[in-house]
């Protein structure tokens, strides 16, 4: 069963810095990787998808990378800002085709102003 | 275009009280999902709809919780007799189809709270 990691839990940064959120996930034989958003008390938005046969994607201030082989995801957010506080998760869709999704257990961030 | 729409966005009820959720997910869109997210973890699968057939109902606790989707759009997931440990986000989400690769896009959830 697949099982999915988010480090670390929570995360504080100033803000405008950089900053790395990693997701790993214990089968590599995943169709896709998707990193969402939540915030509290609102339901999941998805910010970024990277097919199994990409290496990268990006959004504005986001780019997300994926590495099949070594199971390692991360999520990459330039020039923080106090709006991105939130958390984030990923997750990868079942093996067996339903699409349905294993998560992680999301990293808190904060962005100090 | 509107979004999957959940109600109600929160409930208080006491522990073997009974207590249903409704969805309803963006228009056209054949599957149908509904996740509970526990404090301080993710999103767990409990039930997936394709139309009004179930995919995977396999994480369902099926003596306590029970979900249909009786005309392929609209669901409601019910919970008899609740549990304290039933206290949790419900989240609906919905996708075009169950392939894999097919983005779900998700509802504000309902907060449940058993006493």
């Amino acid at each position: 069963k697949q099982e999915v990691t988010q480090i670390p839990a929570a995360l504080s940064v100033p803000e405008g810095e950089n900053l790395v959120l990693n997701c790993s996930f214990t089968d590599s034989a995943i169709y896709n990787l998707q990193w969402f958003r939540q915030d509290p008390g609102k339901g999941l938005t998805s910010l970024l998808l990277i097919q199994s046969s990409q290496r990268e994607q990006t959004s504005g201030r986001l780019n997300a990378s994926l590495d099949k082989s070594s199971g390692r995801s991360t999520l990459y957010i330039a020039a923080s800002q106090p709006g991105d506080s939130a958390t984030y998760l990923c997750a990868v869709p079942d093996q067996t085709g339903a699409n349905n999704l294993f998560f992680g257990t999301g990293t808190r961030l904060t962005v100090i102003p | 275009e509107a979004g999957v729409a959940q109600s109600p966005r929160y409930k208080i009820i006491e522990k073997r009280q009974s207590v249903a959720f409704w969805c309803n997910p963006i228009s056209g869109h054949a599957t149908l999902y509904w996740y509970q997210q526990i404090l301080g973890q993710g999103p767990k699968l409990l039930i997936q709809f394709q139309n009004n057939g179930v995919v995977d109902d396999s994480q369902l606790p099926k003596d306590r919780f029970s979900a249909e989707r009786l005309k392929g759009v609209d669901s409601t997931l019910k919970i008899q007799p609740a549990k304290l440990e039933d206290s949790a986000v419900y989240l609906c989400a919905s996708s075009l189809e169950w392939q894999n690769g097919e983005t779900q896009y998700f509802g504000p959830g309902t907060r449940l709270l058993v006493l």
